[in-house]
């Protein structure tokens, strides 16, 4: 079983829709949680971080976090071309030195 | 505010050849991480730098191993290339508390021919 799993893509959503991202991950010790944003040959771009059970939420993005069903989800509304790009899930532990674990990743395109 | 930079931005190797990858950590962090990111994979962690030691690794082999300087910046080397090392290598620099934001520099693309 991988440690970290994304909703299996690519996801096409059209202009103005939500699009709907989602992440769990098998170790219950997990603390803390990400969500970057790829672009193709670019590097990761942190966009959120969320480490309480319940929805944070930041402009268009909201990330939801249910450590009970060890499940974390990205919505992003009224989705842009612009957003088109790959979304990481990453998961990292509560020791002093934790190491980031991502998932493989979901393609999202946005289509005008 | 200068963010996380890695040089150089792309290397090609033959295979047997050793290769030094380097990081310098957004300002005010003191704590480098190097990832490994495969084509369509999400980024592996390779290990962990803080005051100058390894603090913790990923399943990568001993020919990866790697330094952090009094300055915070790191160097990435790894020996004797394989074709399977062709990736993208990502230097991640943060804090040192549990949950602190880790953010990547551009990346350095190897290719190992």
């Amino acid at each position: 079983q991988k440690e970290v799993e994304q909703n299996s893509g690519p996801l096409s959503v059209p202009e103005g829709a939500i699009a709907s991202l989602n992440c769990t991950y098998s170790d219950r010790v997990s603390q803390s949680f990400f969500w970057y944003r790829q672009y193709s040959g670019k590097s990761p771009e942190l966009i959120m971080s969320i480490y309480s059970n319940g929805d944070k939420e930041d402009g268009r993005f909201t990330a939801q976090l249910n450590k009970a069903s060890q499940y974390v989800s990205l919505l992003i509304r009224d989705s842009q071309p612009s957003d088109s790009a790959t979304y990481l899930c990453a998961v990292k532990d509560g020791t002093s030195y934790g190491k980031l674990t991502f998932g493989q990743g979901t393609i999202l395109t946005v289509h005008p | 505010d200068a963010g996380v930079t890695q040089s150089p931005t792309h290397l090609i190797k033959t295979r047997g050849q050793q290769v030094t990858l380097r990081c310098s950590p957004k300002s005010g962090h003191d704590t480098v991480s190097w990832y490994q990111q495969a084509l369509g994979q999400g980024p592996q962690f390779i290990f962990q730098y803080y005051e100058e030691e390894e603090r913790q690794r990923g399943n990568f082999p001993d020919r990866f191993s790697g330094h952090q300087f009094p300055n915070y910046s790191s160097e990435l080397n790894v020996n004797a290339l394989l074709l399977g090392d062709s990736a993208l290598y990502l230097c991640a620099s943060s804090l040192r508390r549990a949950g602190e934001l880790e953010y990547f520099g551009a990346g350095t693309r190897l290719s190992v021919l």
